[in-house]
């Protein structure tokens, strides 16, 4: 069985400045991970994902993340973010071939002017 | 290409009364899978069907819920007898077959008097 920790419930950041979401997954079995954007009362938007091959991938909105197989972690970064990243952020994994997503509990990055 | 989309968006229901969702998958998707998100939570996966096949129910509760994804028409969740606390934003997704990303529709928030 897979599972997904999200630490940081709440990020507050200010505009421009860096910022990491921390994602750490627990799994016996290789794995597929996810970041997805949540802006409140909407649906879930696919910020990126790794499937196989370069561990550094890059996604929508400046947003990248880098695999690490051995710190089992996904991390999600931005150089510069703007006010209109505020949002809940979801880190997901799924076992190849389950389609079922296992999600963290969510981050929420408040940006402040 | 449409996204997912799923009606209603907000529904209101009294206790003991039945609620159905419905969920369009994009066009070409033949996979769907249904999630729940209790407040201020993350996502939990509830079932995964494909055409006129639930493949796996793993997540839906025992009792009350059901899902179907008939050959003609949306896929339905049914929960029958509501009570407050199946209170929720229910989130559908779809995929193509064989891939391993799945796109969330806007998800419909059902509330239990």
């Amino acid at each position: 069985a897979q599972s997904v920790t999200q630490l940081d419930s709440q990020v507050p950041v200010f505009e421009e400045a860096p910022v990491e979401l921390r994602c750490n997954y627990s799994s016996s079995v290789s794995v597929y991970l996810f970041w997805y954007v949540q802006y409140p009362n909407q649906g879930l938007q696919l910020l990126l994902k790794y499937l196989s091959g370069s561990t550094l991938v890059k996604g929508i909105n400046g947003f990248e993340a880098e695999f690490n197989k051995s710190q089992t972690s996904f991390h999600l970064r931005k150089p510069s973010v703007h006010i209109s990243d505020t949002a809940e952020y979801f880190c997901a994994v799924s076992a190849p071939g389950t389609y079922k997503y296992i999600f963290g509990t969510g981050t929420r990055l408040k940006v402040l002017a | 290409n449409a996204g997912v989309m799923q009606n209603p968006r907000h529904l209101v229901r009294r206790r003991g009364q039945e609620a159905r969702l419905r969920c369009s998958p994009m066009k070409g998707h033949s996979h769907v899978y249904w999630y729940r998100q209790l407040p201020e939570e993350g996502l939990k996966f509830m079932v995964y069907l494909q055409k006129e096949n639930i493949i796996d129910e793993s997540g839906m509760p025992k009792e009350r819920f059901s899902a179907e994804f008939p050959k003609e028409g949306p896929s339905i969740l049914r929960i029958q007898q509501v009570v407050r606390g199946d209170s929720a934003a229910y989130f559908c997704a779809s995929s193509p077959p064989e891939q391993e990303t799945q796109y969330f529709g806007p998800g419909t928030r059902l509330l239990v008097l």
